[in-house]
């Protein structure tokens, strides 16, 4: 089993459309849950991070988690061209951070 | 502009070159990263230093071999590559590398090896 686990897509969502990005992870003991974005080309960018349970909203992106379920999301509203990308979840337990293979999204105009 | 910079962004070498990759983080950071990014595969850590000192080793082979002189800088000596080695590096930075839940993690722009 994946430490952490994405489905690589592609996901096609049409512009102003909800975005839904999932990921689990198997370490029950997991303290800290990242999600970056990194377009094609270019380096991961961090977007958000969340610690507890329940969701965290930043702009026009919400992180959830539920460690019970083991497993994190990234909802973006009013998706634009310019999310399009590729989004990296990273989840910390202990002293190591583990990625994804991270999530390409395409939004279509 | 990240705050962490690496040069060369492109990198084409020979299987009998040595090259190094540098990073400078301009963040007041105390811990430096290599990372590994592949096609189709997620982020492999490769080294991480803590205050200059190596705390952890990812059974990466000897032909990559980093040396960490100062908190601001971070090389990745090459040499005998292969051309499985081609890959994009990132170099990282984070206020600690594994005190409090934070420890986010920023990444440089990385550097494209190909090795032909």
């Amino acid at each position: 089993q994946k430490e952490v686990e994405q489905n690589s897509g592609p996901l096609s969502v049409p512009e102003g459309a909800i975005a839904s990005l999932n990921c689990t992870y198997s370490d029950r003991g997991s303290q800290s849950f990242f999600w970056y974005r990194q377009y094609s080309g270019k380096s991961p960018e961090l977007i958000m991070f969340i610690y507890s349970n329940g969701d965290k909203e930043d702009g026009r992106f919400t992180a959830q988690l539920n460690k019970a379920s083991q497993y994190v999301s990234l909802l973006i509203r009013d998706s634009q061209p310019s999310d399009s990308a590729t989004y990296l979840c990273a989840v910390k337990g202990g002293n190591k951070l583990t990625f994804g293979t991270g999530t390409q999204l395409k939004v279509e105009l | 502009e990240t705050g962490v910079t690496q040069t060369p962004r492109h990198l084409v070498m020979g299987m009998t070159n040595k090259k190094s990759l540098k990073c400078e983080q301009h963040l007041g950071h105390n811990a430096m990263y290599w990372y590994k990014q592949s096609a189709k595969k997620p982020l492999e850590l490769m080294f991480v230093y803590s205050l200059e000192e190596r705390v952890e080793n990812n059974s990466v082979p000897s032909r990559f071999s980093p040396e960490c002189p100062n908190s601001s800088h971070l090389f990745l000596h090459l040499h005998t590559l292969q051309p499985e080695d081609s890959a994009l590096y990132l170099c990282a930075s984070s206020q600690d590398p594994d005190r409090g839940r934070g420890n986010t993690i920023y990444f440089g722009e990385g550097s494209w090896l190909t090795v032909v």
